[in-house]
């Protein structure tokens, strides 16, 4: 396993359209994170998942956000309505129990 | 709330030692983890130290401790230009899920 994968790496829509990223971790981590780095900034936490239950949710993670992770492995990430305060690189990563992070490359997100 | 703070820009020599500093104010935090990010890419795990820890060496890094103060360092020896990057300082409470990240600080390095 070569780590952390997401897909697209890049991402370029219009104001208003709805987007969606995937994120698949290292296999066999159960555990997987969304986190949002904006231009200049550390990454800032979204949401978590434990096998395929979210559970926890940041208040950055409005209405038009919502995660998923059906089958405990890869998880989506959508974002409805797109606004240019959206733009920004999404990360995602993962790790075993109670264990580092490994982060994966980003999606990186223009709305414009 | 949680807070990690570090300075926004390191400019060294090349072959010096450089030396990132860090300050978080959560006492409770538990793993303190230094990220390197280069451009474009992800975060990639340099180092962690435990909280019950003052120091920990891993071939040119080296990171430094201060409960107390709740100050932590990062020192690289013999930097090269393949060390230019962001440096993340981190933190994670031992029953949180989420790390706290500060700003960054960029590392340049002059020939």
């Amino acid at each position: 396993d070569t780590g952390v994968s997401q897909d697209p790496r890049h991402k370029i829509t219009k104001r208003g359209q709805n987007v969606t990223f995937r994120c698949d971790p290292i296999s066999e981590h159960n555990r997987l994170y969304w986190y949002r780095q904006t231009l200049g900034q550390g990454p800032e936490f979204l949401t978590y998942f434990q096998n395929e239950a979210q559970l926890e949710k940041s208040r950055l993670l409005s209405d038009r956000f919502s995660a998923e992770r059906p089958k405990g492995s890869f998880s989506t990430l959508e974002i409805q309505r797109t606004e240019q305060g959206d733009s920004a690189m999404y990360l995602c990563a993962s790790s075993p129990p109670s264990d580092e992070q490994y982060f994966g490359p980003g999606t990186r997100l223009t709305v414009t | 709330g949680e807070d990690v703070e570090q300075s926004l820009f390191l400019s060294v020599r090349e072959g010096d030692s450089s030396v990132i500093n860090c300050t978080y104010t959560d006492s409770s935090s538990t793993y303190l983890y230094w990220y390197k990010q280069e451009p474009g890419a992800g975060l990639q795990l340099l180092t962690y130290i435990f909280s019950n820890m003052d120091m920990k060496q891993d071939q040119r890094l080296t990171v430094l401790l201060n409960k107390k103060d709740k100050h932590l360092s990062l020192r690289i020896a013999d930097t090269q230009t393949g060390d230019s990057a962001i440096y993340f300082c981190a933190a994670r409470k031992e029953s949180a899920s989420k790390i706290i990240f500060g700003s960054g600080t960029r590392l340049s390095i002059r020939p």
